[in-house]
């Protein structure tokens, strides 16, 4: 069973930057899609973006300004990098295998997600 | 607002059928593969169906999806009491040079 643990501080100041790390446990991240999925406060699910092993990424379209989703040299950690936060970024963080670009690449185990705040 | 468009709320007494709409455009599910997820209270979302109609292993038969033109569903038989959770529809869109879209949720109650 693939293990995905979110992590990372669950309070940010506007204008700062939020940091998140996803532990992977019985996986490799060599061939696989890394997305981060997030959802605020009484709101829909949203695509964040994704990481390919080749290093590959690709963004929500409404994020890619601000978002880098990447590895760290470990291999075993997924990190998410989102700047500039407002209110508006507040939400459930979630990383997930899968989400890769086109409908082929699904979602197929997610972690318990991260509950991020912004505000001073 | 979620690009695809749910009910936020389903109910049924144990036993009964349910079924959660999932509704979205030519763009998204009239193209691509809908997927469904569980997300228990406080648990990760997990996988239900796969490219519209497939169960994953270990998943039961009484869960079941469909989709039709630009419209997907998930039905659920034999309603039990632990079926009692949110449930979410994601499929990709190919506006916008491509990503991932989901629904806002269907909370679904045991009454």
């Amino acid at each position: 069973q693939v293990g995905l643990q979110e992590s990372g501080p669950g309070l940010v100041k506007p204008s700062e930057t939020l940091s998140l790390t996803c532990s992977i446990s019985n996986a490799s991240i060599s061939g696989s899609h890394w997305s981060w999925v997030r959802q605020p406060p009484g709101k829909g699910l949203e695509w964040v973006g994704y990481f390919y092993s080749s290093g590959i990424t690709h963004y929500s379209p409404s994020l890619k300004s601000r978002v880098t989703i990447s590895v760290d040299t470990s291999l075993t950690q997924i990190s998410l990098t989102l700047t500039s936060v407002t209110a508006a970024d507040t939400a459930v963080y979630y990383c997930a295998r899968g989400g890769g670009y086109g409908d082929h690449f699904y979602f197929d185990y997610w972690g318990q997600g991260i509950l991020v705040t912004v505000s001073s | 607002q979620s690009v695809l468009t749910q009910p936020p709320s389903a109910s049924g007494t144990p036993g009964q059928r349910v079924t959660i709409s999932c509704s979205g455009s030519n763009s998204n599910i009239g193209g691509n593969f809908v997927y469904w997820y569980q997300r228990l209270p406080g648990t990760a979302p997990k996988l239900l169906i796969y490219k519209d109609i497939q169960r994953p292993s270990g998943v039961p038969d009484r869960f079941s999806g469909s989709k039709s033109g630009t419209s997907a569903s998930l039905a659920i038989s034999g309603l039990r009491s632990d079926d009692e959770a949110d449930y979410f529809c994601a499929t990709w869109d190919d506006g916008l040079r491509g990503y991932w879209v989901f629904g806002g949720g269907t909370k679904v109650t045991v009454l």
